[in-house]
């Protein structure tokens, strides 16, 4: 089965409202988790990451926090923006190479 | 710029037909591998390779082939095109191994858009 499991959309807000988009993963070995973002008509983007159990990544006002008790990876933003719509991948990497990513949450932002 | 580059963008193929994805990059990384997008199921590893001469199979091989003769080249072999094949499909890179890997990830193309009719 998939290794990776995310909330499953599509999830539309209004501007300025909290996101939440929750991840689960596989907990074999130690893996890295990372959240990808793919905007409309391009490739997927790094959005930000964690490589072990408590560490917390962030970026352009998103967040996500690696907890090994619960394997979760979900992501937060406080306050989104229209730009914020974009299909949203969570994805883990064990100790090598390949990423295995979740089915993709789509998030619509309306103004 | 730097990065991955894919082509074509747009392709329509006939049941049968046969073709290859172009995929480059020139950031000298190790890792390659290609990648099929479909709704509800994410992206899929078809095949990648993690060094000039080396490939392997991902989830989902059936129908393609892939060679890599070189750093920087990854193309990708639909041989004998079905309507199942519809898809983007997405060729990523990125370092091997190390501080480099986890720092900047995979570098994604912008994709291919194949419908197979």
């Amino acid at each position: 089965g998939n290794s990776v499991t995310q909330m499953e959309g599509p999830v539309t807000l209004s501007e300025e409202a909290f996101l939440t988009i929750n991840c689960t993963y596989t907990a074999t070995g130690y893996p890295s988790l990372f959240w990808y973002v793919q905007y409309p008509g391009e490739g997927l983007q790094l959005l930000l990451k964690a490589t072990k159990a408590d560490d917390k990544g962030s970026n352009k006002g998103f967040e996500a926090t690696y907890r090994k008790e619960t394997t979760s990876f979900h992501l937060e933003k406080g306050s989104v923006q229209v730009s914020d719509s974009a299909v949203y991948f969570c994805a883990r990497t064990p100790n090598d190479y390949k990423l295995s990513f979740g089915a993709g949450t789509t998030v619509t932002v309306r103004a | 710029n730097a990065g991955v580059t894919q082509t074509p963008k747009f392709q329509v193929l006939k049941t049968g037909q046969s073709m290859t994805l172009q995929c480059a990059q020139d950031m000298n990384h190790e890792y390659m591998s290609w990648y099929r997008q479909d709704p509800g199921m994410g992206l899929r590893l078809i095949h990648y390779s993690v060094g000039a001469g080396i490939t392997d199979q991902g989830e989902v091989p059936n129908g393609y082939n892939v060679s890599r003769s070189t750093t920087e080249d990854f193309p990708l072999r639909l041989l004998s095109a079905a309507p199942s094949q519809t898809s983007v499909y997405f060729c990523a890179s990125s370092y091997l191994r190390g501080e480099d890997k986890l720092n900047y990830g995979y570098t994604f193309g912008s994709g291919t858009r194949l419908t197979v009719v």
